[in-house]
C-alpha cells in the first residue's frame, strides 16, 4: 500500500500569520498530486491539481509547490484568516498499480484564531 | 447545480443488519469512489468504479459490496460481515480515472451501529 504523509497533524495560528504544511508521497510512478480543503460540515473541495515537477500554483492567499523527484509538496497560506480554518488534504495519484485512484494523507487541521 | 448527493446524512443500524448508503451524481463523471474515515485516520478507499457495470476493490473492501448499474449511481452496502462499520463514509467522483482530474465529493454519511 502506497503511503502519503502530511505534517503537521494540526496547527493553531493567529489571524494574520503565514503558515505552511507538507505532503510527502512516493517519488516513483508519479502522475498527479491534489490538494483539498475540507471545512467542517462541508464536502472536501479541490484547491490544486499539480502534475509537473517544479509546478507552483496560486489561488488568492494560498499557494502550493511540487517536487516530484524528492516526493513532496508544500501548501502555503499567507496572512491566515479565520475562514481558512479547515483540514487540508493532499492526495497522490500514481501510474500502474494504483490504477488512477487517489491515495489520501491524513490531513493537516488548521485553526486560525481571530 | 451539478454535484454529488449522499443520503442519508446520519444512519443507525442494529448489529447483524445490512444497510445501503446512497450516492448519486449529475456531473456525468465516469468514475466513482467510496471512502471511509475513522477518527485520526485518512480517507481509505473501499471500492471504486471506472465505468458502468464495473467496479474494483479498494484497500478495505471486506464486508462491503457495491453496484454500478447506472452512471449516476454508486450505492454502497455495509453488510453484517463488516466487523466495525461505525464510521464516516464519503462518496466521490472524477471525470475518469487515470486523468488526474479533481475529485468532487458528497457531504458524507455517518453510520453508527447500535
Amino acid at each position: 500500500i502506497l503511503n502519503v504523509e502530511q505534517s503537521p497533524q494540526s496547527l493553531h495560528v493567529q489571524e494574520g500569520d503565514s503558515t505552511n504544511f507538507t505532503c510527502s508521497f512516493p517519488s516513483s510512478n508519479f502522475y498527479a498530486l491534489h490538494w483539498y480543503r475540507w471545512e467542517t460540515a462541508k464536502s472536501p473541495e479541490a484547491l490544486f491539481v499539480m502534475t509537473l515537477n517544479g509546478d507552483e500554483k496560486k489561488k488568492g492567499r494560498i499557494s502550493a509547490t511540487l517536487n516530484t523527484k524528492e516526493g513532496y509538496s508544500y501548501l502555503y497560506i499567507k496572512g491566515s484568516q479565520p475562514e481558512d480554518s479547515a483540514t487540508y488534504l493532499c492526495a497522490f495519484i500514481g501510474y500502474g498499480g494504483s490504477q488512477g485512484n487517489l491515495i489520501f494523507g491524513k490531513g493537516t487541521k488548521l485553526s486560525v484564531k481571530p | 447545480d451539478g454535484g454529488i448527493t449522499q443520503s442519508p446524512k446520519y444512519l443507525f443500524r442494529k448489529e447483524g443488519q445490512n444497510v445501503t448508503l446512497s450516492c448519486e451524481q449529475n456531473l456525468n463523471h465516469d468514475a466513482m469512489y467510496w471512502y471511509r474515515q475513522d477518527p485520526g485516520q485518512g480517507l481509505r478507499l473501499i471500492y471504486y468504479s471506472q465505468i458502468v457495470n464495473d467496479f474494483q476493490k479498494g484497500d478495505i473492501a471486506e464486508g462491503y459490496s457495491v453496484s454500478r448499474e447506472k452512471k449516476e449511481s454508486f450505492p454502497l452496502t455495509v453488510t453484517s460481515a463488516q466487523k466495525n462499520p461505525t464510521a464516516f463514509y464519503l462518496c466521490a467522483s472524477t471525470y475518469k480515472t487515470g486523468t488526474g482530474s479533481e475529485a468532487f465529493f458528497g457531504q458524507g454519511t455517518r453510520l453508527t451501529v447500535v
